[in-house]
This record gives C-alpha cells, structure tokens and sequence, in this order.
C-alpha cells in the first residue's frame, strides 16, 4: 500500500490568510491525488482532483499542484468557513489510501 | 440531484451482527461504484472496499478483507456494509460514496452511519 503522510497535523491560521497543506506520496501518484474538506459533523467533500483541477462549485481560492510524490493544497485567503481538516488521497493504486489529515483552526 | 441517504445510528453489543445501509438516487445507480469508508472517533479516514452494484463486483482493501461483507440490492438501489460478529473496535462513523467513473475518487457522500459497539 502506498502511505499518504500529511504535514502539519494542525496549521493555525487567521482569517484572509494564506494556507498551505501538504500531502507526501511514499511512492509516485503520478497526479492522480484527489483534496477532500471535511467539516465538523459532516461527509467529506471532494476539493480537487488530478492534484490541480476543482471540483464543481470549489472556489477559485483553492489550488492543488504538485505530480509524483509531492503535493501542496493552499488556500490563498482563508474565510471562515475554510476552517475544517483537509485530506489528501492518492487514486493511482489500490486500495486509493488517504491521509491522517491536517487540521486547519483559527488563530 | 444526486443523494446517497445512509440508515439511523446504531448501538450493539460485541459479538453481534449488523447490516447498514446506503441509498442512491438522482443518478444511474448501477453504473457507479459505490465505496465504504470508515472513520473512526477523533481519526482519519480508511476505504473498506467498493462495489459495483450492476453486477456486484466488489472489492476489498487488504486491511479489510475478511472482516466486512459488502453488497448491493440493485432493484432498489442500494448498498450495504455488514459484520457477522462487531468488535468494539468496529466503533466508527461510517460512509458511503459514490465513484467516479473513470478513478478511484469520490464525488458525493452519504450523510455517514455511527456504529457504536459497546457491552
């Protein structure tokens, strides 16, 4: 299985700020890594796909990049319903493994 | 509209049997893989396995193999994730979501199950 590892476990941040998540592959992806967002009490949701395309109906003032093994999310001015954990997952290979998450709060 | 409108919470005691539930609509329900994930409290999340309910081809991840049966009722579109004997461990929040075509991702999600196994 492929490890997804995640950094930072937490990110504190102020709101209009810029975030950056990353996402670490223990082998390549190639690009194929998926964002999700997950609110307290709710489902994920799918962020970005192919590392850089958004979903439907993501903001713009989300960004994916990165191929291989190495991937950033940023969110480039944080609004408050930004606040939440974000997950990475790799779909190249089976099983499609996620990982731990980075947790992003108000600072 | 697409929905995928998971059963009520539950609580059992270890040793027992379970059988939760997934409905799709608003889609073509058996040309999608649907997937269970879990999550257990205060942690990350964990694909159990997919299954494609046109024909009910089904796949496990390694970790889970052995340990959760899935299945699927196509003549009324829904999905299912059962356990012949829960352990505490089985203690999670569990989801389902439906694939997309073409990768191993997921594009809607159930509202999620709580499984609580406690004596």
């Amino acid at each position: 299985e492929i490890v997804m590892t995640q950094s930072p476990a937490t990110l504190s941040v102020s709101p209009g700020e810029r975030a950056t998540l990353s996402c670490r592959a223990s082998q390549s992806v190639s690009s194929k890594l998926a964002w999700y967002q997950q609110k307290p009490g709710q489902a994920p949701r799918l962020l970005i796909y192919g590392a850089s395309t958004r979903a439907t109906g993501i903001p713009a003032r989300f960004s994916g990049a990165g191929s291989g093994t190495d991937f950033t999310l940023t969110i480039s001015s944080l609004q408050s319903e930004d606040f939440a954990v974000y997950y990475c997952q790799q779909y190249n290979n089976w099983p499609p493994d996620f990982g731990g998450g980075t947790k992003v709060e108000i600072k | 509209e697409v929905q995928l409108v998971q059963s009520g919470a539950e609580v059992k005691k270890p040793g027992e049997s379970l059988k939760i539930s997934c409905k799709g609509s608003g889609y073509r329900f058996t040309n999608y893989w649907i997937g269970w994930v879990r999550q257990m409290p205060g942690r990350g999340l964990e694909l159990l396995g997919i299954i494609y309910p046109g024909d009910s081809d089904t796949r496990y991840s390694p970790s889970f193999q052995g340990q959760v049966t899935i299945s699927a009722d196509k003549s009324i579109s829904a999905a299912y994730l059962q356990w012949s004997s829960l352990k505490a461990s089985d203690t999670a929040m569990y989801y389902c979501a439906k694939k997309v075509d073409t990768d191993l991702r997921f594009d809607y999600w159930g509202q999620g199950t709580l499984v609580t196994v406690s004596s």
